[in-house]
């Protein structure tokens, strides 16, 4: 069973920053957390991973909590194609990828 | 080069026909991976594939199966489908078994009819 816990849908403005909660509560000190996303017909991609310090890359932000029972995925300008289901994982390297329900997020022109 | 491809992209397949799909990487990935994601549905694992050794069965019925010819390709052998088997088909590969970022195909859309 996934271990996140994700609100199903989310709208964003495009051109404004889209803030994807994550909850995490029973994560492990060896787990890390993934983010993948899936257009509309077309296989997931790798956004971004963590374990503990915040991470960026050339998508998107990644901030997790002093605790790590929670994350945010962070896309800093949305477009319109941005529109995708997100998920977010948590798992050990060495572990298979489950996905959960993830957030289909809409992005508003 | 970052992408897996897949073939067919559409499939339409009798209960008692015999097809096969493809996936195909040059990224030099050791593992590979055979998910099913039914619609509106988030991707299951299915096989899992490490130089070119069955590594995971996720108790898949015998109707489908997996074959890893060489590093670069897998196939997906299916046989006696039924119409519940009508999913999308998404093959990935990472740069080892498990670790890293998984880069997946497009996927093969499999009509079961």
């Amino acid at each position: 069973d996934a271990k996140t816990t994700q609100p199903p849908s989310m709208d964003c403005a495009e051109g404004r920053a889209a803030n994807l909660p994550c909850n995490h509560s029973t994560i492990s000190g060896n787990e890390y957390v993934y983010w993948y996303r899936q257009i509309h017909s077309q296989g997931p991609q790798y956004i971004i991973h963590g374990l503990k310090n915040n991470e960026t890359n050339e998508m998107a932000s990644l901030i997790i909590t002093e605790d790590r029972k929670s994350s945010t995925l962070i896309l800093p300008h949305a477009t319109l194609r941005d529109t995708a289901v997100y998920y977010c994982i948590v798992r050990v390297e060495s572990d298979k990828i489950i996905f959960g329900k993830g957030t289909r997020l809409h992005i508003l022109p | 080069d970052t992408e897996v491809t897949q073939t067919p992209k559409h499939l339409v397949m009798g209960m008692t026909n015999k097809k096969s799909l493809k996936c195909e990487q040059h990224m030099g990935h050791r593992a590979m991976y055979w998910y099913k994601q039914k619609a509106k549905k988030p991707p299951e694992l299915m096989f899992v594939y490490s130089y070119e050794k069955l590594s995971i069965n996720e108790s898949v019925p015998s109707r489908f199966s997996p074959e890893c010819p060489n590093s670069s390709l897998l196939n997906l052998h299916l046989h006696a489908l039924q119409p519940e088997d009508s999913a999308l088909y998404l093959c990935a590969s990472s740069a080892s078994l498990l670790l890293y970022e998984q880069y997946f195909g497009p996927g093969t859309r499999l009509t079961v009819t």
